[in-house]
């Protein structure tokens, strides 16, 4: 069937530094959405892309799609506290459904 | 952007009940879609709900466990049925936006059965 796969599954960074999430598709995506989910909260849209090798930039966040529409990252720059959360990455296979990935979560060290 | 009302927020049941939630969306919606996303995992996809036709279940789901309705195009309930402590977990309604097909989430409901 079709999978996302996301790595790190944890990642635990001083406050201040960097933190990227990778994203692993099984076949071709149509596009791909992020989402960030913080503690006790519901899933928050934040980007989608749909251009193969497509860059998009949301202050500190930074967004890609490879070339093959497969894969996708999310960088974060210079974290805050206020990054703490899980980031789900979701493709969209051309279905009309989404399936979400297996979700990074990120603890800030203050 | 889309306001979606999810009920209850929180439950605790018995084993062997059911338990209704209903989601309410602030504007008229063609799909609306069910998760359900145990502690500290993803979001599993339930069921498609359109309004005026049955339900589509995904693989591992069933509709005599999880029957849905949607009476019109904006609101849909979702019952778990015959609970048992394995259906404890967080259930989540969700709609396409207009803009990017993006999703929007209700509240969730975090349900435990004892």
């Amino acid at each position: 069937g079709q999978q996302v796969m996301q790595i790190p599954q944890y990642q635990h960074v001083q406050e201040g530094e960097d933190f990227t999430t990778y994203c692993n598709s099984s076949t071709t995506l149509s596009n791909i959405q992020w989402y960030k989910q913080r503690p006790g909260g519901h899933p928050v849209f934040l980007i989608q892309l749909v251009k193969s090798g497509e860059v998009k930039k949301q202050k500190r966040l930074t967004f890609q799609f490879g070339e093959a529409k497969k894969n996708s990252s999310l960088h974060i720059t210079a974290t805050q506290t206020t990054d703490v959360g899980t980031y789900f990455c979701a493709g969209d296979f051309g279905n009309e459904k989404l399936t979400f990935g297996t979700g990074t979560r990120l603890t800030i060290i203050p | 952007s889309a306001v979606i009302s999810q009920k209850p927020s929180r439950d605790i049941c018995q084993r062997g009940t059911s338990l209704t939630i209903q989601c309410q969306v602030d504007s008229q919606v063609t799909m609306m879609f069910w998760y359900r996303q145990q502690p500290g995992q993803s979001l599993t996809l339930i069921a498609t709900a359109n309004q005026g036709s049955e339900a589509t279940y995904e693989s591992g789901f069933v509709i005599d466990k999880f029957p849905i309705s949607r009476p019109n195009l904006t609101f849909s309930t979702l019952t778990v049925s015959n609970m048992s402590p394995e259906d404890s977990s967080i259930y989540l309604c969700s709609v396409e936006g207009r803009r990017y097909a993006e999703a929007f989430f209700g509240q969730g409901t975090r349900l435990t059965v004892v």
